[in-house]
C-alpha cells in the first residue's frame, strides 16, 4: 500500500460524458502527479501539481483539466470523452523531487 | 530529459540475480538515473535512483558508468514476484518538477 488513495476504482461511461477521477495523496507530500497509461500510448505524464499550483504539463489534452486543493487532494476532469480516452489513470504523490509514491490507478472505460 | 534504451525482454532463473541495462548516452551532469516497475496493471513502484555513484537499498543496486552513460539495475536474487515490467527514466533533478517520462521498459519474467 503506497499510501496514495484513487477513487473510484472503474468508472464505465459513454462517449461525449464528463468524469472527476480523485486523489488523495500520501499524508504531508505537496506534490501530486497525474498519469495515463494505454494501450497503444505507454505510460504518459499528464500533469503536476506542488501545493495548489501547477508545476509541469505534458502531453494533457484541452478537454482534460486538474487542480489540486487546499487540503492536497486532487481531481482530473476528463470531458467530452472519447473511445480512445480509455486508459488506466495513476496519481503518484512526493514530498519533493525522489520517490514517487503511486496510487492503485482508476480503470476508465468509454464505451 | 535524456532518452533511455531498454530491452524489451529479459528471462532469469528464480534465486539467480537479474540484471537488467539502460542506456542513456545524452545524459547530462544534473540529471538522475531512477528506476519503476510495473506489476500487471498496478500503479509504478519505485526501486531506486543514483546520479553517479552506486547505490544500493533493500531492493535492489543501481551500478553506474563512470561516463554516466549506461547503468544496470541488479536484483540480487529474483523471486517470481519480481516479474515485472522494469522502466529506466531520465530526469532533471531540480526544483520541484519531477515528471517522470516512461519508455517501453524492459519486461523482466523470473522463471521457476
Amino acid at each position: 500500500d503506497s499510501g496514495v488513495t484513487q477513487t473510484p476504482k472503474h468508472l464505465i461511461t459513454a462517449t461525449g460524458q464528463r468524469v472527476t477521477l480523485r486523489c488523495s495523496p500520501r499524508s504531508g507530500d505537496l506534490s501530486v502527479y497525474w498519469y495515463q497509461q494505454s494501450l497503444d500510448q505507454g505510460l504518459q505524464f499528464l500533469i503536476q501539481y506542488y501545493n495548489g499550483e501547477e508545476r509541469a504539463k505534458g502531453n494533457i489534452l484541452e478537454r482534460f483539466s486538474a487542480q489540486q486543493f487546499p487540503d492536497l487532494h486532487s481531481e482530473l476532469n476528463l470531458s467530452s470523452l472519447e473511445l480512445g480516452d480509455s486508459a488506466l489513470y495513476f496519481c503518484a504523490s512526493s514530498v519533493v523531487q525522489d520517490e514517487q509514491f503511486f496510487g492503485p490507478g482508476t480503470r476508465l472505460t468509454v464505451l | 530529459d535524456a532518452k533511455t534504451t531498454q530491452p524489451p525482454s529479459m528471462d532469469c532463473a528464480e534465486g539467480r540475480a537479474a540484471n537488467l541495462p539502460c542506456n542513456h548516452s545524452t545524459i547530462s551532469g544534473n540529471e538522475y538515473v531512477y528506476w519503476y516497475r510495473q506489476i500487471h496493471s498496478q500503479g509504478p513502484q519505485y526501486i531506486i535512483h543514483g546520479l553517479k555513484n552506486n547505490e544500493t537499498n533493500e531492493m535492489a543496486s543501481l551500478i553506474i558508468t563512470e561516463d554516466r552513460k549506461s547503468s544496470t539495475l541488479i536484483l540480487p536474487h529474483a523471486t517470481l514476484r519480481d516479474t515485472a515490467v522494469y522502466y529506466c527514466i531520465v530526469m532533471y533533478g531540480s526544483g520541484n518538477t519531477g515528471k517522470l517520462i516512461f519508455g517501453q521498459g524492459t519486461t523482466l519474467q523470473v522463471k521457476p
